[in-house]
């Protein structure tokens, strides 16, 4: 089952704009991930946001986390052709296996040039 | 691009039949966790493997199997294929024990059920 939702589903901008993905999950969490991913292949990891962490900056990139609402954020600034592809969430749960991490559907991004 | 390998690329077959995907992680990891993708959907977790044994495991039927190899490579075998099966599957390397964070993704195996 899917435990992240991503909004929207899907995102059309303009180059140069900035773009923002949603992210919302059901359970608590150690961290919150985000991923990139090309034309179905394989996923390549952004960046990394720790339970205890409300925002975190990487390059362009720029997280929000909200525990209370059990939500996140990511936004691209600058836009670039090249960042057109899907983008996930996923979640790492506090028990105590290894359950692996929980991603949402996607967020489909397409920068216009 | 990470060090994570996969094979094959893209693979055929007909319901019914057993596949097996192989994967290499990146050096220095001893955690790899296997994903199906279908087509639209996130990644789902298959189940992990550390240290040679499975550690961890979604919500996936028997048929869904694996090994680990003392050089942390992995296998997944599908037994009794179904045309559900039609997915992308990944594998993922990472280097803390019981995979928690970052995790570092192959290109993925396509596999197609008819």
């Amino acid at each position: 089952s899917q435990q992240g939702e991503e909004d929207p589903q899907a995102l059309s901008i303009q180059e140069g704009e900035n773009a923002t993905m949603n992210c919302s999950y059901k359970t608590s969490i150690n961290n919150l991930q985000w991923y990139r991913q090309n034309s179905g292949r394989g996923l390549v990891h952004l960046i990394l946001i720790r339970s205890n962490e409300r925002e975190k900056h990487s390059g362009r990139l720029r997280v929000t986390l909200d525990t209370s609402k059990k939500s996140s954020s990511l936004l691209i600034t600058a836009s670039r052709a090249a960042d057109t592809a899907s983008y996930f969430c996923a979640t790492d749960g506090r028990g105590g296996g290894a359950d692996g991490l929980t991603f949402g559907k996607g967020t489909h991004l397409i920068i216009q040039p | 691009e990470t060090g994570v390998t996969q094979s094959p690329t893209h693979l055929i077959k007909t319901r019914g039949q057993q596949v097996t995907l192989r994967c290499s992680s990146q050096s220095g990891h001893n955690t790899v966790s296997w994903y199906q993708q279908a087509l639209g959907q996130g990644p789902q977790f298959i189940f992990q493997y550390y240290r040679e044994e499975e550690n961890g495991r979604g919500n996936f039927p028997p048929r869904f199997s694996g090994l680990q190899f003392p050089n942390y490579s992995s296998e997944l075998n599908v037994n009794a294929l179904e045309l559900d099966d039609s997915a992308l599957y990944l594998c993922a390397s990472s280097y803390l024990a019981g995979g928690k964070g970052e995790q570092y993704f192959g290109p993925g195996t396509r596999l197609t059920v008819t």
